[in-house]
């Protein structure tokens, strides 16, 4: 079936240490997206990556498609990225958006 | 160039009351879709669809339909509501072709409650 996994379910950070969100998902899942949802319940886009990696600021991804997996990168925290970190990924039929269950991210200051 | 865009922000219904939350998209996506998010979880996918005239349920239709009669619009009828459907709406849009989607794009959400 189409899986996504998250890990970790939650993670507390001190501002300005680094960290790493993973994604796993099945053979049926690809075109990989991050999101971040902030406390106000909106949904931000942060990067589409199906492979390879990008970059935007503190921010960056990488998808491995052959070993199904990709990696949220977060560097130099701050207390405005916590929130929850969600990855999604399309059925190979190529009609359905699903959500891994989410990583919940909180930054102390 | 505004996006997806959904109505109401937020409702309170009584049970078995009905209504229509609104979602418009202005990017000439051809797939749109309705999710629900309960507190502390995930987003599940409720319908979807393809192009006008085109729709299909996702996880979890039960209680809802769809209507797609033109590209931007993809309106959500609950018809009789139950307090299992207090939850936070999400529509969203992305664009399919050549075997490829493009990134979606989500609105700003529906928070309804059910009393």
């Amino acid at each position: 079936g189409i899986q996504v996994e998250q890990s970790p379910p939650d993670l507390i950070l001190q501002e300005g240490a680094n960290s790493t969100l993973r994604c796993n998902f099945s053979d049926s899942v690809n075109n990989l997206q991050w999101f971040h949802q902030n406390p106000w319940g909106q949904l931000i886009n942060l990067f589409y990556i199906p492979s390879g990696t990008k970059q935007n600021g503190r921010l960056s991804a990488t998808t491995v498609a052959t070993e199904r997996y990709s990696l949220l990168y977060i560097s130099s925290s701050q207390t405005t990225d916590s929130g929850v970190y969600f990855c999604a990924g399309v059925n190979t039929g190529g009609f359905k958006t699903i959500f891994g269950a989410g990583t919940r991210l909180f930054v102390k200051a | 160039n505004a996006g997806v865009t959904q109505t109401p922000k937020f409702r309170i219904l009584k049970i078995g009351q009905s209504m229509t939350l609104q979602c418009t998209q202005d990017m000439n996506h051809n797939y749109m879709y309705w999710y629900r998010q309960d507190p502390g979880m995930g987003l599940k996918l409720i319908y979807y669809s393809v192009g006008a005239g085109i729709t299909d349920k996702g996880e979890v239709p039960n209680g809802y339909n769809v209507s797609r009669s033109t590209t931007e619009d993809f309106p959500l009828r609950l018809e009789l509501a139950a307090p299992s459907q207090t939850s936070v709406y999400f529509c969203a849009s992305s664009y399919r072709q050549g075997g490829a989607n493009t990134e979606a794009f989500f609105g700003q959400g529906t928070r309804l409650t059910v009393v």
